[in-house]
């Protein structure tokens, strides 16, 4: 099944721990990219990759990293979280193929910073 | 600066009704304006997308109507049921073309009632 995979699903954590939420997806896809969403806020996009070792920032990147190694995964790194980060993140895929490069979202993380 | 301005916040429709969300965006570069659907739990889900060459396209019960000239898009959802009950976000891609990058809007919480 074509899809995007984001673990884990739920992550409550303290601040200042090191975590890392990964993300897959099987579709061959070149783009890929981490959203967040805040009540009232809708989506924003923290950084986005347009193919393996290309990356850049979107919106909100303060505070967080990534990494394209592979081109099935794009792993969003959190090197000390702090409580303004609590939010759903999503993980989204895109081909470059297509007439409209449709975005593929992950199922989503809920992460808690306390 | 938010790019694309998104309303209402929320709405409740009696089932069978009509329901429509309105969005303004400001850049003209962008070219292409989807609409998504997001369960509760759930990551967003392309819906449906028009081009700006294009006034109207219709898929079963959504119709997105784009006013160009007014630089405004909107969704239609006729005969509204319980089953539409979702939070509804528009984007616009861009700018340039090629672009994948999405803007999206603050969302819309619809709640269909029996």
């Amino acid at each position: 099944e074509a899809q995007v995979t984001q673990n884990p699903r739920y992550l409550i954590t303290v601040t200042g721990k090191k975590l890392t939420v990964t993300c897959s997806q099987n579709m061959n896809h070149e783009y890929m990219s981490w959203y967040r969403q805040d009540p009232g806020l809708g989506l924003r996009q923290i950084y986005y990759s347009m193919n393996v070792e290309v990356t850049d920032k979107g919106d909100v990147p303060e505070g967080y990293k990534v990494s394209r190694k592979e081109k099935r995964n794009f792993p969003l790194i959190l090197e000390s979280p702090s409580p303004n980060q609590t939010s759903l993140y999503f993980c989204a895929s895109s081909p470059r193929t297509g007439t409209y490069n449709e975005q593929f979202f992950g199922p989503g993380t809920r992460l808690t910073v306390l | 600066q938010q790019q694309v301005k998104q309303s209402p916040q929320s709405l409740i429709v009696q089932k069978g009704g009509i329901s429509i969300i309105n969005c303004a965006y400001e850049n003209t570069a962008f070219d292409y304006f989807p609409w998504y659907q997001q369960f509760p739990g759930k990551g967003p889900a392309l819906l449906i997308a028009i081009r700006p060459d294009v006034s109207e396209k219709k898929e079963g019960r959504f119709t997105i109507s784009f006013n160009k000239s007014a630089k405004q898009f909107s969704l239609h959802i006729m005969d509204s049921q319980p089953g539409d009950s979702a939070t509804y976000f528009c984007a616009a891609r861009g700018p340039g073309a090629g672009s994948y990058q999405l803007t999206f809007g603050k969302g819309t919480k619809l709640s269909v009632i029996p």
